[in-house]
Formats: structure tokens, C-alpha cells, sequence
């Protein structure tokens, strides 16, 4: 069956130390997004890609770069952790745009940036 | 920027006890969708709407997309144990798959 996973799903770190998280999704979907979860303020766009090569930034990107070198992955790097940092991450991929189209989240990533 | 504000916040109500979400903006949006997210899981898309007015069913929870496009609601008719959960809704924009979220109720359900 096709899914998405992320790894790791914990991860404590420094601050100033470099993190990556990876997404991995098996849906051949174009559209991949990393969002970040923290109380009271839902969900949050962090970067978004719409296929190889493509990478755009979303609402709170600063801190964050990603690369798309393939339709199955879309790695998150944290360039220097920053405590603010400290956050559930979940990927999401998603077919071509359609009317709103759909999301299929991974389970989560949850980091610690002491 | 779109934003969308959801209430109540927090809920506790009574196995059996029917109750209602607002998903509410100022906005107008192509779509929006509602997720229900367990402890240590990311979300799960219970259902999208589209058209403005469109209600949809899904067993006991009724979703309703208002005339304008801009707010929605969740309506749960006998709530169980196993609805307790955060339901979040997230509107579409115009622009490929952008979805605004919403900062999510969080429904515990006693038995």
C-alpha cells in the first residue's frame, strides 16, 4: 500500500546544530508540504514543493530549507536549530490541484531543540 | 493573509451529548476540508467541501459549508468515546493546494 513516513519520529537536539527530517512518501504524488504544529496556533506552512526541482516558501519558512531531487522525497533542514524551533513537523503530499485537493499526512516529527 | 478561527477551543461533553464546531473566516475559500488528529498521529481528512450551502454526511457527523464560502460547521448527533479527538478544518485557496488551517477544537468525549 502506498504511504508517507517521516523519520525520525523523536529527535532532541542542540541549539546552532544542523537537523534534518526526512519525508518519504509512495503515492507518486507531485505535491509535497511541511507544516509545523505547536498549541494554539494549529497547523503552519513551513515550505512546499509542486514536483522535482520546485521548492516555494510558506508562512514560516525563515530557519527552514528544503530540496526536491525526486518525487518521493522532500527533505526538511533546520540550518541551525533555534529553541523556537521546537515543534511536531508533519509532511503531507497531495495529487495535482483539483478543486482543493487532497492531503495525506505522515505521523509526525516530533523535535526537541535544547 | 486568510485566516480561520475555530470554537469552541476545548470541549467536554457526555457519551450521547450531540454538539457543534464553528469553523469561522472572513475569507472566502475555494474548498475546506475537516481533519480529526489522534495523540501522536498526524490528521485525517474526514471530508471536503466545495460548494457553497454543500452539507455533507459521514455516519453521525454532519459537516455544512456556508452560503458564502467563508465559515463551516461540524455537527456530531451522539457522541461516543471514540470521537474524542482534535478536529481541525483548513480552507483552500486559489493558488494549487494552500490550505489554511485552523487552530482546532479539541472534543473528549466521557462515557
Amino acid at each position: 500500500d502506498a504511504e508517507i513516513t517521516q523519520s525520525p519520529r523523536h529527535k532532541i537536539t542542540e541549539t546552532g546544530r544542523q537537523v534534518t527530517l526526512a519525508c518519504h512518501q509512495t503515492w507518486n504524488h507531485n505535491n509535497m508540504f511541511w507544516y509545523r504544529q505547536d498549541l494554539g496556533h494549529g497547523l503552519r506552512l513551513i515550505h512546499y514543493s509542486y514536483g522535482v526541482q520546485d521548492t516555494n516558501k510558506g508562512e514560516v519558512s525563515d530557519g527552514y530549507s528544503v530540496s526536491r531531487s525526486n518525487t518521493e522525497d522532500l527533505p526538511l533542514t533546520l540550518e541551525s536549530a533555534a529553541s523556537s524551533q521546537t515543534s511536531v513537523y508533519f509532511c503531507a503530499s497531495s495529487e495535482s490541484y483539483s478543486g482543493g485537493g487532497l492531503e495525506f499526512f505522515g505521523p509526525g516529527t516530533r523535535l526537541t531543540v535544547l | 493573509t486568510q485566516l480561520l478561527e475555530q470554537s469552541p477551543q476545548f470541549l467536554s461533553i457526555q457519551e450521547g451529548e450531540n454538539l457543534t464546531v464553528y469553523c469561522n473566516s472572513s475569507s472566502v475559500f475555494s474548498s475546506l476540508q475537516w481533519y480529526r488528529q489522534e495523540p501522536g498521529e498526524g490528521p485525517v481528512l474526514l471530508v471536503t467541501v466545495v460548494t457553497g450551502g454543500e452539507v455533507k454526511k459521514l455516519k453521525r457527523l454532519t459537516f455544512q459549508f456556508g452560503d458564502a464560502r467563508k465559515d463551516s460547521s461540524l455537527h456530531i448527533t451522539a457522541a461516543q468515546t471514540g470521537d474524542t479527538g482534535l478536529y481541525l478544518c483548513a480552507g483552500g485557496g486559489n493558488a494549487g493546494n494552500m490550505l489554511t488551517f485552523g487552530g482546532g477544537t479539541r472534543l473528549m468525549v466521557k462515557p
